[in-house]
């Protein structure tokens, strides 16, 4: 069974950081590219970041480039989210997805973490 | 960045109705489109991807289809199962954009 499992969640004050972690079961990791995305309470769906399966490729919504950095470990069969700069605005539930290539994207979902920003 | 105008933003529907929902996209994107239910406190499923490739387990009263840059997720008979939020994705280039959302409730 495909399992995509967030954490790493929490509050934090604006300006600071925090990691996000995303461990991946049932399917070769490695084999896959992985996106964050985010949504804010009451929200849509925002796409943050997307990482290819060797991490040859790595891009960024323009709202988080330069503070977020996204990455993995396929040895670990992990992804990651490196937030830094923490605004009120970065307050979502962020979830990672997986996909095979652009045809063919974000067929399983974590269950998210929950991220807010406050003072 | 492609714009991807989805309508309508909320609907209600009665049980066996047709419903449909649309996504625009501001620039060609090709069968690069996907559609994402959300049910309450849920993660998004995926249901329909290429623009008209059906998930497998998905019922088949969803269908997804597409006329020019209008990208359609259509319920033939409505089940109070399919009350949910929908999304629609563009995939073709990055940024990846998200419709708004449709909120699908019923009547």
């Amino acid at each position: 069974e495909v399992q995509l499992v967030e954490s790493g969640g929490g509050l934090v004050q604006p300006g600071r950081s925090l990691k996000l972690s995303c461990l991946a079961s049932g399917f070769t990791f490695s084999n896959y590219g992985m996106n964050w995305i985010r949504q804010a309470p009451g929200k849509g769906l925002e796409w943050v970041a997307s990482i290819s399966s060797s991490s040859s490729y790595i891009y960024y919504a323009d709202t988080v480039k330069g503070r977020f950095t996204i990455s993995r470990d396929n040895a670990k069969n992990t992804l990651y989210l490196q937030m830094t700069s923490l605004r009120s605005e970065d307050t979502a539930l962020y979830y990672c997805a997986r996909h095979l290539y652009r045809g063919n994207v974000m067929d399983a979902w974590g269950q998210g973490a929950s991220v807010t920003v406050s003072s | 960045d492609i714009q991807m105008t989805q309508s309508p933003s909320s609907l209600s529907a009665s049980l066996g109705d047709r419903v449909t929902i649309t996504c625009r996209a501001s620039q060609d994107i090709g069968n690069y489109l996907t559609w994402f239910q959300q049910k309450p406190g849920k993660s998004p499923r995926r249901m329909i991807y290429g623009a008209t490739n059906l998930e497998d387990g998905v019922p088949s009263r969803f269908s997804g289809s597409r006329s020019g840059s209008d990208y359609s997720l259509t319920i033939s008979s409505l089940e109070s199962e399919d009350v949910a939020d929908y999304h629609c994705l563009q995939s073709i280039q990055y940024p990846y954009t998200f419709g708004a959302g449709t909120k699908l409730e019923l009547k």
